[in-house]
């Protein structure tokens, strides 16, 4: 079955930098477009980051636009964030989720991973 | 962006009745819309994508339909384990959007 470990979560200064991993098996990852999806505490859902399935085209939410990176190792079956310069409003439980098929649809996700960003 | 909006923001209902959720959408996302449910301390789960199709192993309670900017999730004769938070989500428009939220909560 599908499964998907987040990792690298913790806490982090204002301006500091922190990088998550997401390890994927139970599917062929190297076939599947993959996404960072967030929510703060006591909110909704936020879409932030997504990447082909091989890596060639990425796109943000415009509040992490130029901070954080999307990045991908089919041959370690890993999805990564790299988050810089957090701020306070990026505190929150950080999924990354598989497409459906070819759909930008989330049909499996990993446990969650807390982000806080505080001094 | 396009904005979706749910409602009601919680519905308190006992098991066995039907839950009626809304999302609307500020323009048009076809039928380009899932709706996923969300546990407290679990993953989210989707129920429905492209409006009306159940995903893998739903079960037949839940569904959905609509179009453009209206859209509903039903759910008949709730079960305890269908009390969760659902949202709905669009794929009409980059980026992705997610709705608030509807809390579907035991009466």
């Amino acid at each position: 079955q599908v499964q998907l470990v987040e990792s690298g979560g913790g806490v982090v200064q204002p301006g500091r930098s922190l990088r998550l991993s997401c390890a994927a098996s139970g599917f062929i990852f190297s076939n599947y477009g993959m996404h960072w999806v967030r929510q703060a505490p006591g909110k909704g859902l936020e879409w932030v980051a997504v990447i082909s399935y091989d890596g060639s085209n990425q796109d943000y939410r415009d509040s992490v636009k130029g901070r954080f990176t999307i990045s991908r190792d089919n041959s370690k079956n890993t999805l990564y964030l790299q988050m810089n310069s957090l701020r306070p409003d990026d505190t929150a439980v950080y999924y990354c989720a598989k497409e459906k098929g070819v759909l930008p649809y989330f049909d499996s996700w990993g446990q969650g991973n807390l982000v806080t960003v505080s001094s | 962006e396009i904005v979706l909006t749910q409602s009601p923001v919680t519905l308190s209902l006992s098991p066995g009745e039907r839950a009626t959720l809304s999302c609307r959408a500020s323009q048009s996302v076809r039928t380009f819309l899932a709706w996923y449910q969300h546990q407290p301390g679990q993953a989210p789960r989707l129920l429905i994508y492209d409006a009306s199709n159940r995903a893998t192993g739903i079960p037949a309670r839940f569904s959905g339909s609509g179009s453009g900017t209206d859209f509903t999730l039903t759910i008949n004769s709730l079960e305890p384990e269908d009390f969760a938070v659902y949202y709905c989500q669009q794929r009409s428009n980059w980026a992705l959007t997610f709705g608030g939220g509807t809390k579907v909560e035991i009466k």
